[in-house]
């Protein structure tokens, strides 16, 4: 069972415009909302994270949008730049939860 | 900042033998994790360990699978004996508290089973 979806798989913007990478969960329990970036080779590393009291977080050119009632979030990138190109995980849990549940991944490519 | 450091970085060995996976997590932290990622996909979770006992595995931490922390030192995964289908990179993790706080992830050790 997927309890965390992402779309779209794979995304190509052009540098300067604003990435959306959108993500869905089905567990009504879920409160935490880490969001992380892999680039090849690495491992995932925290970009930004959200709980579920808030309906935005903004980290730079990083913001995550929070829909409690439709369990929808998304992570905008604005003014993308090719050093953005990599692969986000968002990924979900709470606090009676011993793990996170990862989404299967949105692979970013930001054009020059 | 702090890291969490996985030795080693690619591991190949011939299927059936066994083999160790290490991970040294951020020193005050609590919990840790094994994840397992194939082909730069999907991570998925295999277990975490707190206080020195498995709190809870999945279906793919088979009975191969081991995990310890013996007298804080590098918290193993050991895989005895290993099948192809364990090639992945393998991902540690640690977090001061639950995975509430998003745990801190290390590099990862690519393992290749022949």
């Amino acid at each position: 069972q997927q309890q965390v979806r992402q779309s779209p798989q794979s995304l190509t913007v052009w540098e300067g415009e604003t990435a959306i990478l959108n993500c869905s969960y089905e567990n009504s329990a879920f409160d935490y909302f880490p969001w992380y970036q892999q680039f090849p080779g690495e491992g995932p590393a925290l970009l930004i994270a959200i709980r579920s009291v808030s309906d935005k977080k903004e980290d730079g050119r990083f913001t995550i949008f929070f829909n409690k009632r439709e369990k929808k979030l998304s992570l905008h990138i604005t003014d993308s730049q090719p050093g953005d190109s990599a692969t986000y995980f968002c990924a979900a849990t709470s606090s009676s939860f011993s793990k996170l549940v990862f989404g299967q991944g949105t692979s970013l490519s930001v054009v020059p | 900042g702090p890291k969490v450091l996985q030795i080693p970085s690619h591991q190949i060995i011939d299927m059936g033998q066994m083999v160790t996976l290490n991970c040294d997590p951020v020193s005050n932290h609590l919990y840790f994790y094994w994840y397992k990622q194939i082909l730069g996909q999907q991570m998925e979770f295999l277990v975490n360990f707190y206080n020195g006992k498995v709190m809870e595995k999945s279906k793919l931490f088979k009975d191969q699978f081991s995990v310890e922390r013996p007298d804080g030192s590098y918290f193993t995964l050991k895989i005895q004996p290993t099948a192809l289908e364990d090639s992945a990179v393998y991902f540690c993790a640690s977090s001061i508290d639950r995975a509430n706080q998003a745990p801190l992830f290390g590099e990862g050790t690519r393992l290749s089973v022949l």
